[in-house]
């Protein structure tokens, strides 16, 4: 039973660019949660997906969007990236919107230059 | 304003021996807690969670009280072991908007010396 798969695994940008990040959720979710890490700190929620639809979002500006599809995988799209969104990239999922626990997967350390 | 603090960064503990790791909040709308497990370059792993209608649950070594009054809760770990090494993170949801949205504390990185 494959868990919670994201990609790619590093990535490098530069300012002003366009980034998507990638994720499948475990076998069974059927709701994707995406958050931001930064260096010691904790994951930092961005927004959930459910029904193809976002539902929750965090104090995330407009250049954070998403997509969810209908096989329940899910985007994470950056545009005009600033240094500051140099951080690890976590997909969640669980299923239901509720209060459960959420399996993460290993993240995606995003560097901007 | 941070609404979950776990205000140890670190804390080291000698094999055998209990680790209790803290964390407070300050939103009275959160009402479930949880406990993640983070080992370097993977996602982190739920450990342990908490209702607000009980002030303890147990899951084998490990134990998570919940003080609803001073907004605080705290992760025993008895006994502790040097695979429990890692960063461990407080998370809280509640009802209605904040369903579905986790709210994390910073971490404490736990070091058990054989």
């Amino acid at each position: 039973d494959a868990g919670v798969t994201q990609s790619p695994t590093h990535l490098i940008k530069t300012r002003g660019q366009q980034v998507t990040l990638r994720c499948s959720p475990k076998s069974g979710h059927d709701t994707v949660s995406w958050y931001q890490q930064a260096l010691g700190q904790g994951p930092q929620f961005i927004f959930q997906y459910y029904e193809e639809e976002e539902r929750q979002r965090g104090n995330f500006p407009d250049r954070f969007s998403g997509h969810q599809f209908p096989n329940y995988s899910s985007e994470l799209n950056v545009n005009a990236l600033l240094l500051g969104d140099s951080a690890l990239y976590l997909c969640a999922s669980s299923f239901g919107q509720g209060r459960e626990k959420l399996f993460f997967g290993s993240g995606t350390q995003l560097s901007v230059l | 304003d941070q609404q979950v603090k776990q205000n140890s960064p670190s804390l080291s503990v000698q094999e055998g021996r209990i680790s209790i790791l803290n964390c407070d909040y300050t939103n009275s709308m959160f009402d479930y807690f949880l406990w993640y497990k983070k080992y370097p370059a993977e996602g982190p792993t739920f450990l342990i969670s908490i209702s607000s209608i009980k002030d303890k649950n147990e899951d084998g070594r490990f134990t998570v009280f919940l003080n609803k009054s001073a907004k605080h809760l705290s992760l025993h770990i008895v006994p502790s072991q040097p695979g429990d090494s890692a960063v461990y993170f407080c998370a809280a949801s509640g009802y209605n908007t904040n369903a579905g949205k986790s709210t994390f504390g910073d971490g404490t990185t736990l070091t058990v010396k054989p």
